[in-house]
């Protein structure tokens, strides 16, 4: 079965700094997309960013970036120069395309918030 | 604009009454989805339709249906057999095709069910 695992239930980053969000999956497919959403707390969820599994090169999206290791099945995320509205729910999700069925797996989630 | 609308922002039902969530796009996209999120936990898939007139039990089906008779609507009933139906809902779609961009969900902005 495909899994997606968060193991920090919570963290906090003082303004300015950098933080960095883990995320883990086991699949034994091997073309898949990973995903980082936000969900604030208008809990409109937002897409951070998003990553093919056949790409090598990690994923950037203005202050934010991943570090993609396929063998090791890990996906973090790491915010630079945090902000105030960083803070939030973040969620890690696979997706993956099996005979036509599109199946997203979301991790449990990540509580940021960001300290002035 | 282009988006994903959800009806209505919070619900209420009293126990033993069907209620219908609506769930609106005008993005073109082929794939909608239905996802359920309780507090502490990530989303759970409900239901998913690839095209219109076809669609999918998720994880968590039991108690909920769905129709998929035009392709810019997807309604979620939560009906009676549902024991626990309190939470945050949550609607999604993507393109279904896996081309560049196409394979990332989309979210609405959720219902609050509350049940009495």
């Amino acid at each position: 079965a495909q899994t997606v695992t968060q193991s920090q239930p919570e963290m906090s980053v003082q303004e300015a700094e950098t933080v960095t969000l883990s995320c883990t999956y086991d699949t034994s497919e091997n073309n898949y997309y990973l995903f980082w959403y936000k969900q604030p707390p208008s809990r409109q969820m937002i897409l951070v960013i998003r990553q093919e599994a056949y790409k090598q090169q990690n994923a950037t999206e203005n202050r934010f970036s991943v570090n993609f290791q396929k063998a090791a099945k890990s996906f973090s995320l790491k915010i630079s120069d945090s902000q105030l509205g960083d803070t939030a729910m973040y969620f890690c999700a696979f997706m993956t395309s099996t005979s036509g069925t599109y199946k997203y797996i979301f991790g449990t989630g990540t509580r940021l918030k960001v300290l002035a | 604009d282009g988006g994903i609308t959800q009806s209505p922002k919070y619900l209420f039902r009293k126990e033993g009454q069907n209620v219908t969530l609506s769930c609106e796009q005008n993005l073109n996209h082929d794939a909608m989805y239905w996802y359920r999120q309780d507090p502490g936990q990530g989303l759970r898939l409900i239901y998913y339709s690839q095209i219109v007139n076809d669609f999918q039990k998720g994880d968590i089906a039991e108690g909920y249906s769905v129709s998929r008779e035009k392709k810019e609507s997807f309604p979620l009933t939560v009906t009676s057999a549902q024991k626990n139906p309190t939470a945050f809902y949550l609607c999604a779609s993507s393109r279904r095709r896996l081309a560049v961009n196409t394979d990332t969900q989309y979210f609405g902005p959720g219902t609050r069910l509350t049940v009495l």
